[in-house]
């Protein structure tokens, strides 16, 4: 199957500094890539939706300033989350679309975000 | 809006069949998921389905689609230690088809 990282897989920043998280499709060219923020014991809520070449639109309660998304190519999608705070800490994960269909989606095994 | 529920917990003992449900609301779904999450990972996708189909099986995973109901199953057959794990089912929309709205999450428990 289609093979989805992310790096880092754990980082701990210190409150007001920016973090960036990437993601990339190893094996498959990605056309959309989304990303989820997941809260321990809850289930994923979609932050955004980004596709390469344009800006990324974010769902609804997401700053998007704080949230700075860049899906600069087609293997390549970038999170900073800017001026962290600690209830920022959260475990993001990254999706990917495209390859042989649009319908199956890949996670990315995540990032362990801490903010001190 | 869409809504995806699944209960919370379910405990089988090796060797049983498991089945976890998922109902969900939105009647316009087209395409619905199951994924398994392990402890500290990403997600991995099992299997899916579409709205047009009532039943797919795959090795040991059979999901069912009532789509009368909206209530989608999972069938673990001969369930091992190494499925225990949190199961997510998910579902996408006609014209959104890679926008996916989440379940609550199963956490499968397999005792010995």
């Amino acid at each position: 199957g289609a093979v989805v990282s992310q790096h880092p897989s754990r980082v701990i920043c210190k409150s007001g500094t920016s973090v960036k998280i990437e993601c990339r499709s190893l094996d498959f060219q990605a056309t959309t890539m989304f990303w989820y923020r997941q809260f321990p014991k809850q289930s994923l809520m979609l932050m955004a939706t980004s596709n390469e070449g344009s800006k990324a639109t974010y769902e609804q309660g997401v700053e998007k300033d704080k949230f700075l998304i860049n899906h600069a190519s087609l293997t390549l999608s970038t999170l900073t989350v800017t001026s962290a705070h600690p209830e920022d800490s959260s475990f993001y994960i990254c999706s990917a679309v495209g390859g042989l269909s649009s319908y199956e989606q890949y996670f990315g095994p995540g990032t362990r975000l801490t903010v001190t | 809006g869409e809504d995806v529920e699944q209960s919370l917990f379910l405990s089988v003992r090796e060797g049983d069949s498991s089945v976890i449900n998922c109902t969900y609301t939105d009647s316009s779904s087209t395409y619905l998921y199951w994924y398994k999450q392990e402890p500290g990972a990403g997600l991995q996708l099992l299997t899916y389905i579409f709205s047009n189909m009532d039943m797919k099986q795959d090795q040991r995973l059979t999901v069912l689609l009532n789509k009368k109901d909206k209530h989608l199953s999972l069938r673990i057959a001969d369930t091992q230690t190494g499925d225990s794990a949190i199961y997510f089912c998910a579902e996408s929309k006609t014209g959104t088809a890679s926008k996916l709205t989440f379940g609550t999450g199963t956490r499968l428990q397999v005792t010995l």
